[in-house]
Protein backbone atom coordinates (compact mmCIF):
# COMPACT_ATOMS: atom_id res chain seq x y z
CA UNK A 1 0.00 0.00 0.00
CA UNK A 2 1.23 3.28 -1.30
CA UNK A 3 2.12 5.49 2.18
CA UNK A 4 1.27 8.81 0.65
CA UNK A 5 -0.58 9.32 -2.77
CA UNK A 6 -0.96 11.94 -5.58
CA UNK A 7 -3.49 12.18 -8.71
CA UNK A 8 -2.40 12.91 -11.46
CA UNK A 9 1.05 11.55 -11.56
CA UNK A 10 1.45 13.82 -15.12
CA UNK A 11 -0.91 16.88 -15.46
CA UNK A 12 -0.32 19.05 -18.93
CA UNK A 13 -3.07 22.19 -19.42
CA UNK A 14 -3.34 25.43 -21.02
CA UNK A 15 -2.48 28.85 -19.92
CA UNK A 16 -5.91 30.13 -18.09
CA UNK A 17 -7.32 26.71 -17.12
CA UNK A 18 -8.30 25.64 -13.14
CA UNK A 19 -6.78 22.54 -12.33
CA UNK A 20 -6.64 20.39 -8.89
CA UNK A 21 -4.49 17.37 -7.42
CA UNK A 22 -5.21 15.80 -4.70
CA UNK A 23 -2.96 13.90 -2.38
CA UNK A 24 -4.25 10.91 0.22
CA UNK A 25 -2.05 9.62 3.27
CA UNK A 26 -2.61 6.06 4.94
CA UNK A 27 -0.16 6.57 7.29
CA UNK A 28 -3.21 8.08 9.96
CA UNK A 29 -0.89 11.34 10.20
CA UNK A 30 -2.56 14.42 11.40
CA UNK A 31 -0.29 16.59 9.44
CA UNK A 32 0.00 17.24 5.75
CA UNK A 33 2.20 19.56 3.57
CA UNK A 34 2.18 20.70 -0.25
CA UNK A 35 5.72 21.47 -1.54
CA UNK A 36 6.87 23.03 -4.94
CA UNK A 37 9.81 21.75 -6.82
CA UNK A 38 10.75 23.88 -9.97
CA UNK A 39 12.81 23.14 -12.77
CA UNK A 40 16.17 23.21 -10.80
CA UNK A 41 15.00 21.13 -8.20
CA UNK A 42 14.40 24.01 -5.68
CA UNK A 43 12.17 22.45 -3.05
CA UNK A 44 9.86 25.24 -1.14
CA UNK A 45 6.95 24.23 1.48
CA UNK A 46 3.67 26.11 0.03
CA UNK A 47 0.92 24.63 2.97
CA UNK A 48 0.18 22.58 5.90
CA UNK A 49 -2.50 21.72 7.43
CA UNK A 50 -2.95 20.11 10.78
CA UNK A 51 -6.37 18.10 11.64
CA UNK A 52 -8.02 20.50 8.18
CA UNK A 53 -7.07 23.37 10.18
CA UNK A 54 -4.38 25.59 7.85
CA UNK A 55 -1.30 26.04 10.31
CA UNK A 56 1.09 27.19 7.51
CA UNK A 57 0.67 29.32 4.56
CA UNK A 58 3.36 30.41 2.77
CA UNK A 59 3.65 33.09 0.68
CA UNK A 60 1.89 31.91 -2.88
CA UNK A 61 -0.68 33.21 -5.32
CA UNK A 62 -4.19 33.27 -4.05
CA UNK A 63 -4.66 31.24 -7.32
CA UNK A 64 -3.78 28.27 -5.05
CA UNK A 65 -5.93 27.06 -2.55
CA UNK A 66 -5.83 23.95 -0.66
CA UNK A 67 -8.58 22.02 0.62
CA UNK A 68 -8.39 19.69 3.74
CA UNK A 69 -12.20 17.80 3.74
CA UNK A 70 -10.13 15.43 6.47
CA UNK A 71 -7.21 15.23 8.00
CA UNK A 72 -5.90 12.05 5.16
CA UNK A 73 -6.60 14.59 2.51
CA UNK A 74 -5.14 17.21 1.11
CA UNK A 75 -5.91 18.73 -2.09
CA UNK A 76 -4.77 21.33 -4.33
CA UNK A 77 -6.84 23.48 -6.20
CA UNK A 78 -5.01 26.20 -8.77
CA UNK A 79 -6.97 28.54 -10.81
CA UNK A 80 -6.16 30.60 -13.85
CA UNK A 81 -3.07 28.41 -14.33
CA UNK A 82 0.25 30.09 -15.56
CA UNK A 83 3.48 29.36 -17.08
CA UNK A 84 5.32 29.77 -14.05
CA UNK A 85 3.17 27.03 -12.36
CA UNK A 86 4.68 24.20 -14.19
CA UNK A 87 7.06 22.35 -11.44
CA UNK A 88 6.42 18.95 -9.86
CA UNK A 89 3.65 19.27 -7.01
CA UNK A 90 5.00 17.57 -3.79
CA UNK A 91 2.42 16.22 -0.93
CA UNK A 92 3.61 14.79 2.20
CA UNK A 93 2.27 14.17 5.80
CA UNK A 94 3.57 13.92 9.44
CA UNK A 95 2.41 13.00 12.64
CA UNK A 96 1.28 16.29 14.48
CA UNK A 97 3.20 17.57 17.90
CA UNK A 98 6.51 19.02 19.52
CA UNK A 99 8.29 15.49 19.62
CA UNK A 100 11.13 14.75 16.95
CA UNK A 101 9.50 12.44 15.34
CA UNK A 102 7.21 14.81 14.30
CA UNK A 103 9.73 16.49 12.04
CA UNK A 104 9.93 13.07 9.89
CA UNK A 105 7.84 13.89 6.53
CA UNK A 106 6.68 11.37 4.16
CA UNK A 107 6.36 12.37 0.60
CA UNK A 108 4.32 11.48 -1.87
CA UNK A 109 5.67 10.77 -6.01
CA UNK A 110 5.17 14.21 -7.11
CA UNK A 111 2.96 15.20 -9.81
CA UNK A 112 4.46 17.22 -12.92
CA UNK A 113 2.00 19.95 -13.98
CA UNK A 114 2.96 21.58 -17.65
CA UNK A 115 1.38 24.71 -18.38
CA UNK A 116 1.37 25.39 -22.26
CA UNK B 1 15.46 32.51 9.31
CA UNK B 2 16.81 29.79 8.98
CA UNK B 3 18.74 28.57 5.53
CA UNK B 4 20.96 26.00 4.09
CA UNK B 5 23.39 26.06 1.85
CA UNK B 6 24.88 22.47 -0.45
CA UNK B 7 28.03 23.04 -1.81
CA UNK B 8 28.27 21.41 -5.17
CA UNK B 9 25.36 21.06 -7.79
CA UNK B 10 26.99 18.13 -8.95
CA UNK B 11 29.06 15.30 -7.16
CA UNK B 12 30.76 12.67 -9.65
CA UNK B 13 32.71 9.77 -7.18
CA UNK B 14 33.75 5.90 -8.48
CA UNK B 15 32.00 3.38 -7.41
CA UNK B 16 33.40 2.17 -3.94
CA UNK B 17 34.63 5.25 -3.56
CA UNK B 18 34.00 8.14 -0.40
CA UNK B 19 31.07 9.87 -0.63
CA UNK B 20 31.25 13.30 0.43
CA UNK B 21 28.27 16.14 0.58
CA UNK B 22 28.23 19.30 1.93
CA UNK B 23 26.00 21.55 4.04
CA UNK B 24 26.22 24.38 5.74
CA UNK B 25 23.19 25.67 7.68
CA UNK B 26 22.30 29.24 9.12
CA UNK B 27 20.25 29.36 12.13
CA UNK B 28 19.79 31.61 15.24
CA UNK B 29 18.90 28.85 17.77
CA UNK B 30 19.50 25.06 17.50
CA UNK B 31 18.20 23.28 14.32
CA UNK B 32 16.95 20.07 13.73
CA UNK B 33 18.85 18.93 10.34
CA UNK B 34 17.73 16.49 8.48
CA UNK B 35 19.23 14.75 4.56
CA UNK B 36 16.58 13.92 2.46
CA UNK B 37 17.21 11.62 -0.80
CA UNK B 38 15.18 11.67 -4.20
CA UNK B 39 16.03 9.00 -6.63
CA UNK B 40 14.48 9.84 -10.38
CA UNK B 41 10.52 10.73 -10.91
CA UNK B 42 10.25 9.60 -7.12
CA UNK B 43 9.26 11.81 -3.94
CA UNK B 44 11.92 12.20 -1.37
CA UNK B 45 12.95 9.42 1.39
CA UNK B 46 14.22 10.57 4.68
CA UNK B 47 17.87 9.57 4.90
CA UNK B 48 18.79 10.82 8.38
CA UNK B 49 17.67 13.60 10.84
CA UNK B 50 20.07 15.45 13.52
CA UNK B 51 17.94 16.55 16.36
CA UNK B 52 19.19 16.47 20.08
CA UNK B 53 21.74 14.07 21.68
CA UNK B 54 24.55 12.17 19.44
CA UNK B 55 25.95 14.34 16.75
CA UNK B 56 26.87 11.74 14.35
CA UNK B 57 23.76 10.31 13.02
CA UNK B 58 23.73 7.25 11.09
CA UNK B 59 20.79 6.98 8.70
CA UNK B 60 19.51 4.17 5.91
CA UNK B 61 21.89 2.96 2.86
CA UNK B 62 25.00 3.11 4.96
CA UNK B 63 24.95 6.66 5.73
CA UNK B 64 26.01 9.47 8.01
CA UNK B 65 26.16 12.82 8.99
CA UNK B 66 28.03 14.54 12.03
CA UNK B 67 26.14 18.33 13.34
CA UNK B 68 29.48 20.33 13.55
CA UNK B 69 28.09 23.40 15.86
CA UNK B 70 31.30 25.41 16.07
CA UNK B 71 30.85 24.96 11.64
CA UNK B 72 27.45 25.37 11.33
CA UNK B 73 27.42 22.24 9.39
CA UNK B 74 25.90 18.58 8.76
CA UNK B 75 27.92 16.94 6.03
CA UNK B 76 26.33 13.72 4.46
CA UNK B 77 28.94 10.84 3.92
CA UNK B 78 29.14 6.61 3.05
CA UNK B 79 32.21 5.14 3.09
CA UNK B 80 31.81 3.51 -0.49
CA UNK B 81 29.57 4.43 -3.14
CA UNK B 82 27.42 1.65 -4.97
CA UNK B 83 25.69 2.87 -8.44
CA UNK B 84 22.22 2.58 -6.28
CA UNK B 85 23.46 5.90 -4.31
CA UNK B 86 22.96 8.22 -7.33
CA UNK B 87 20.54 10.66 -6.77
CA UNK B 88 19.52 14.36 -5.50
CA UNK B 89 20.09 14.58 -2.12
CA UNK B 90 18.67 17.48 -0.16
CA UNK B 91 19.84 18.96 3.28
CA UNK B 92 16.79 20.61 4.86
CA UNK B 93 16.62 22.63 8.62
CA UNK B 94 14.08 23.19 10.67
CA UNK B 95 13.46 25.03 13.71
CA UNK B 96 13.06 22.72 17.19
CA UNK B 97 9.42 22.36 18.67
CA UNK B 98 10.00 25.36 21.56
CA UNK B 99 10.91 27.65 18.68
CA UNK B 100 8.61 26.47 16.05
CA UNK B 101 5.26 26.41 17.95
CA UNK B 102 4.72 22.95 16.79
CA UNK B 103 5.15 23.53 13.09
CA UNK B 104 7.44 21.67 11.64
CA UNK B 105 8.35 23.80 8.34
CA UNK B 106 11.26 22.28 6.68
CA UNK B 107 13.57 24.96 4.82
CA UNK B 108 15.98 22.61 1.94
CA UNK B 109 18.54 23.58 0.55
CA UNK B 110 19.26 23.72 -3.77
CA UNK B 111 19.94 20.08 -3.66
CA UNK B 112 23.22 18.01 -4.95
CA UNK B 113 23.05 15.67 -7.62
CA UNK B 114 25.43 12.58 -7.14
CA UNK B 115 26.80 10.64 -9.69
CA UNK B 116 28.10 7.15 -9.24
CA UNK B 117 30.41 5.78 -12.09
CA UNK B 118 32.27 2.31 -12.62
Amino acid sequence: DTAVSQTPKYLVTQMGNDKSIKCEQNLGHDTMYWYKQDSKKFLKIMFSYNNKELIINETVPNRFSPKSPDKAHLNLHINSLELGDSAVYFCASSTAGDHANSYEQYFGPGTRLTVT
Amino acid sequence: AQSVTQLGSHVSVSEGALVLLRCNYSSSVPPYLFWYVQYPNQGLQLLLKYTTGATLVKGINGFEAEFKKSETSFHLTKPSAHMSDAAEYFCAVSLPPMFSGGYNKLIFGAGTRLAVHP
